[in-house]
């Protein structure tokens, strides 16, 4: 059982917007501004989409964007694109010093 | 040139103890800005953060793994480490070498695959 709870799954057509929410408690994803996103498509490595709950690191299209209320924190994809089918996962920093990942979240592109 | 690159044995036999070794190619191991950790994920399966050392020696773990591993940094030789003891079939997993930059995973190791079988 996952620390932050996830859709198993979403979808969207191309051009569409989805949004994955990702929810903790008031001890990781409430406590800090510390979210981050994660893309993992087959065979590869998971690439940092999203960090401090809504920062894009150089090179991330501005289409994924991050958000936060409460205890839950969301990653929004805009203008849906073939490519963005994959598994994407939350991380949160916790207050024992420790990490928490969410179970993942499988996005279709249909 | 990937920044990380782990190693292992690949086959592990149970109750045996996993080694693995993460080589960075930069400097920014000896760095205050950042941890470095390792991260596991079964086949199929989801995410599992298995700890974080800071270049200070810090550690800190999963507690649900806490009492079986132990993560070592070895600056001089730009290496991290990872020891896992009394391995089962449910350690099997690709074991991925990070470095973490505000408490986010910023950069991954290709991963290197482990099974434990007899």
């Amino acid at each position: 059982q996952s620390a932050l709870t996830q859709p198993a799954s979403v979808s969207g057509s191309p051009g569409q917007s989805i949004t994955i929410s990702c929810t903790g408690t008031s001890s990781d994803v409430g406590a800090y501004n510390y979210v981050s996103w994660y893309q993992q498509h087959p065979g590869k490595a998971p690439k940092l989409m999203i960090y401090d709950v809504s920062t894009r690191p150089s090179g991330v299209s501005s289409r994924f964007s991050g958000s936060k209320s409460g205890n839950t924190a969301s990653l929004t994809i805009s203008g849906l694109q073939a490519e963005d089918e994959a598994d994407y996962y939350c991380s949160s920093y916790t207050t024992s010093t420790t990490m928490a990942f969410g179970g993942g979240t499988k996005l279709t592109v249909l | 040139q990937q920044l990380l690159q782990e190693s292992g044995p690949g086959l592990q036999k149970p109750s045996e103890t996993l080694s693995l070794t993460c080589t960075v190619s930069s400097d920014s191991i000896s760095s205050s800005n950042y941890y470095w950790g390792w991260i596991r994920q079964p086949p199929g399966k989801g995410l599992e953060w298995i700890g974080n050392i800071y270049y200070s020696g810090s550690t800190y773990y999963n507690p649900s793994l806490k009492s079986r591993v132990t993560i070592s940094l070895h600056t001089s030789i730009k290496q991290l480490s990872l020891k896992l003891t009394s391995v089962t079939a449910a350690d099997t997993a690709l074991y991925y070498c990070v470095r973490l930059w505000s408490w986010a995973f910023d950069i991954w190791g290709q991963g290197t695959m482990v099974t434990v079988s007899s």
